[in-house]
């Protein structure tokens, strides 16, 4: 239905390395959203794509929005120790709920 | 970052007890929304309003309740607090219009005793 799924449900990496995670969902995405949320804190929104094959770019943040506005991921180049937390995707539903991913936690090791 | 306001932040209370989180926003936003999520786990919709004197149940069964009676306020009670309440309980608001951007609040961490 309306539910998107997000892979990997975690991910270590070393400090250094590069970092994706996906969102995948069975229906056309009016929208995406990605939040972040540190250790102990609340989630943050970093960003919303609505055009379909959207790049956008926050320093080493790449958020990409399938062609098909059925997907989307989240690139991280370079992770640093303070890219350490959940990633969260989430779908608008045109002005009412919006429905989040179950989150993608990142480790990384210094 | 946004202006919603959660108290208290944290609250240990024993079994039976009745407890009110209060959640309020200066945006005047007309959407809020409580969540409930685990460390870290997925967060569970629980309770939403799209503005006074309008509140819906989310996904997740809740024991809780909530009200809408003034725009910027939207407390969440619990009348007889269980060990299996204890989470993080998180605040959200956005704007009323085609953006679904939400605004978290700080939580309010509950552990019932």
């Amino acid at each position: 239905g309306q539910q998107v799924m997000q892979i990997p449900q975690y991910q270590h990496v070393q400090e250094g390395e590069d970092f994706t995670t996906y969102c995948n969902s069975s229906t056309t995405l009016s929208n995406i959203q990605w939040y972040k949320q540190r250790p102990g804190g609340h989630p943050v929104f970093l960003i919303q794509l609505v055009k379909s094959g959207e790049v956008k770019k926050q320093k080493r943040l790449t958020f990409q929005f399938g062609e098909a506005k059925k997907n989307s991921s989240l690139h991280i180049t370079a992770t640093q120790t303070t890219d350490v937390g959940t990633y969260f995707c989430a779908r608008g539903t045109g002005g009412f709920k919006t429905i989040f991913g179950a989150g993608t936690r990142l480790f990384v090791k210094a | 970052e946004a202006d919603i306001y959660q108290t208290p932040r944290y609250l240990v209370i024993g079994t039976g007890k009745k407890i009110t989180l209060e959640c309020s926003q200066t945006m005047g936003h007309d959407k809020m929304y409580w969540y409930q999520q685990d460390p870290g786990m997925e967060l569970h919709l629980i309770h939403y309003s799209y503005g006074v004197n309008s509140t819906e149940k989310g996904d997740l069964s809740s024991e809780s309740t909530v009200s809408r009676i003034r725009t910027e306020h939207f407390p969440l009670t619990l009348e007889s607090a269980r060990p299996s309440h204890t989470s993080q309980y998180l605040c959200a608001s956005s704007e009323s219009s085609s953006t679904d951007t939400q605004y978290f609040g700080p939580g309010t961490r509950l552990t019932v005793l």
